[in-house]
């Protein structure tokens, strides 16, 4: 089946640093882009809405500035927290979707901590 | 807003027992329902959805029926096996003016099953 990447898997960072996190469609090409937040024992959140060649829709509540969203190819999406703080840490989740079968596949997730 | 609301775990099972996770939602609409499953490392993989009330998705001998009256979405096997151990997504999606389905999950409930 279809397959998306993310790396890192995990990543340790220093308040106030930013850190990068990609998303990509191994073997289909993705217009739109998922990427969600889990907290401990929460349910997965949608952040935004990554559509390539254009600007991502963010959900309510999620800041713009805070987290970049750049999705600059048919395969690769990437999200960027800048000045992190530990409050952003959580495990982030990217799905694509594949427009062909209308079906999201979903990536294996990036865990930060910052301390 | 949406919900999914599914049973808190972990659930753990001795192999060949029978397993139920219940899951309920809450929607304006009518909904399309989905299991997720996610073994540990992997991302989430679809594994099985229905579409409208009375359906019944099924794979891998894991059953659930789309209840509009209890607006439940039950997810049952008959005999779990060692490899089922993983975190269960139930989710739903409605209709978006956006041409793609959000998807809301709920929190998740992780299955164990013992030899």
């Amino acid at each position: 089946g279809a397959v998306v990447s993310q790396h890192p898997s995990w990543v340790i960072c220093k308040s106030g640093t930013s850190v990068k996190i990609e998303c990509r469609s191994l073997d289909f090409q993705a217009t739109t882009m998922f990427w969600y937040r889990q907290f401990p024992k929460q349910s997965l959140m949608l952040m935004a809405t990554s559509n390539e060649g254009s600007k991502a829709t963010y959900e309510q509540g999620v800041e713009k500035d805070k987290f970049l969203i750049n999705h600059a190819s048919l395969t690769l999406s990437t999200l960027t927290v800048t000045s992190a703080h530990p409050e952003d840490s959580s495990f982030y989740i990217c799905s694509a979707r594949d427009s062909r079968t209308d079906t999201q596949y979903f990536g294996p997730g990036t865990r930060l901590t910052v301390l | 807003g949406n919900s999914v609301t599914q049973m808190e775990g972990p659930v753990t099972l001795s192999e060949e027992a029978f397993l139920t996770i219940n899951c309920t939602y809450t929607a304006t609409g009518y909904p399309s329902l989905f299991w997720y499953v996610q073994y540990p490392g992997e991302g989430l993989q679809l594994l099985l959805k229905a579409t409208k009330a009375d359906d019944k998705g099924s794979n891998k001998g894991f059953e659930a029926t789309y209840r509009k009256e209890t607006t439940s979405f039950h997810l049952e096997k008959g005999s779990v096996q060692v490899s089922d151990s993983a975190v269960y997504f139930c989710a739903l999606t409605m209709p978006y003016s956006g041409g793609y389905q959000k998807v809301t999950f709920g929190t998740g409930t992780k299955l164990q099953v013992i030899p």
